[in-house]
Parts: structure tokens; sequence; C-alpha cells
């Protein structure tokens, strides 16, 4: 069955300090992989995406992801966390026009 | 950037009550899905539609819900009666065939059953 996990529920980190958020997923076929962000009460914001080709990705707000197939892995980092980047980040996995399937989400605080 | 648009943002209703979700797809996509999110939960997979049917739909899409692309952008979810437990974030999201693969969600409709 496809499943994600997003193993840390809650993340804080100083301001200026780099950040990754873990992300394994389990899928049957070529997945196709998501990383959404969330603001409280907002939508999602889709921060990246990999279909296929190089497996480092970059997305938006200066995050990027490494697709590691041995690992089942797909980990969102970004090198110096800015405050305004405290949201819910989401991982998603999915093929093409078929439903995604997300994980619980991390959590992630900043402090000054 | 197309944008896939919700309304209305928020809606409060009352139990038993039926509540029509209203999403306007991006144009040029073919495949459109609505999800759910219970406060402080994970978003959950309802259904998907294509080609004017349900392609797919997952358990908590009992018989309370139905959807209809009712014109040529609309794209809706109706709840018939509504329970306490259908309180929760509904997103809609759509995504195209082409190689130029999008898969984007609107903000969302908050739905509050009181």
């Amino acid at each position: 069955a496809q499943s994600v996990t997003q193993p840390d529920i809650h993340i804080t980190v100083s301001e200026g300090a780099s950040l990754e958020l873990r992300c394994n997923y389990s899928y049957g076929a070529t997945p196709y992989l998501f990383w959404y962000v969330q603001s409280p009460g907002q939508g999602l914001q889709l921060l990246l995406k990999y279909f296929s080709g190089d497996t480092l990705v970059q997305g938006i707000k200066g995050f990027e992801a490494e697709f590691k197939r041995s690992q089942s892995s797909f980990n969102l980092r970004k090198p110096s966390v800015h405050w305004s980047d405290a949201a819910e980040y989401f991982c998603a996995v999915g093929a093409r026009n078929t439903p995604l399937v997300f994980g619980k989400g991390t959590r992630l605080s900043v402090i000054a | 950037e197309p944008e896939v648009t919700q309304t209305p943002s928020h809606q409060v209703t009352q139990m038993g009550q039926e509540v029509i979700l209203r999403c306007v797809p991006i144009s040029n996509h073919l495949y459109f899905y609505w999800y759910r999110q219970i406060l402080g939960q994970k978003v959950e997979f309802l259904v998907s539609f294509y080609n004017n049917e349900i392609s797919e739909k997952s358990e908590i899409f009992d018989d309370q819900f139905s959807v209809e692309r009712p014109d040529g952008s609309n794209f809706t979810l109706k709840i018939r009666s509504t329970k306490l437990e259908d309180s929760a974030m509904y997103f809609c999201a759509s995504s195209e065939i082409g190689a130029n693969y999008g898969y984007t969600f609107g903000s969302g409709t908050r739905l509050t059953v009181v």
C-alpha cells in the first residue's frame, strides 16, 4: 500500500540554521514526489516536485529536496531558515493524474 | 500563475443541512480532486473526477457525498446531511495529462458544522 512517513512531528530550529525535514515513502510504481507548505489556516502551497531526472530538485523560497531511490526518501532541506518559514510541511507521493498520499506533516518552529 | 479557486473560504452550517462547496479548476486541467483535512490531521483524499465521472474514491466518500461538474468551469462537492465530524478544511485540486504535469491545490474551504 502507498504510504508516506514523516518521522518528525515537530522540529524547532534557530533562525539562520540549516534545516532538513525527513520523508520516506512506500509506493509500488515510480513515484512522483511533492513537498507542500501550509501556514496556519491557509491552503497548500507547492514547494517543489520530483518526477524524473536530476535527483536534486530546487524549489521556491530557497528549498531543495533530494530523491534517494535506494532509501525511498525525499528529504527537504534549506541551508538557512528564516522566521517566515515557520509552518507545517507535508510530503506527498503519487503518480501522474492519481490521488496523492500525504504524510502527517512536520510542524516547523523557528526561534530567534 | 494559474490558480484553483474555491468558494466560500469559510462556511458554517447546522448539523443535518446540505452544503455545496465550489471549485474552479485550472482551465486546461482534466483531472479534479477533493481532499479533506480535519484540524490538526493530515490531508486525506476523498474523490477524483475525470471525463465527467468519478475515477476513484476513498472510504471517506460515502453516500452522503457527491461531486458534479455542472458546467465547463465549476466542480462541486455536495454533502447531503452534514455531521459534526464533517467539520474540516476541504481542498480542491486539479491536474493535467500533458508533459508539463502540474498538480495544484486551491486555498480551501473551512467547513464548520454546529
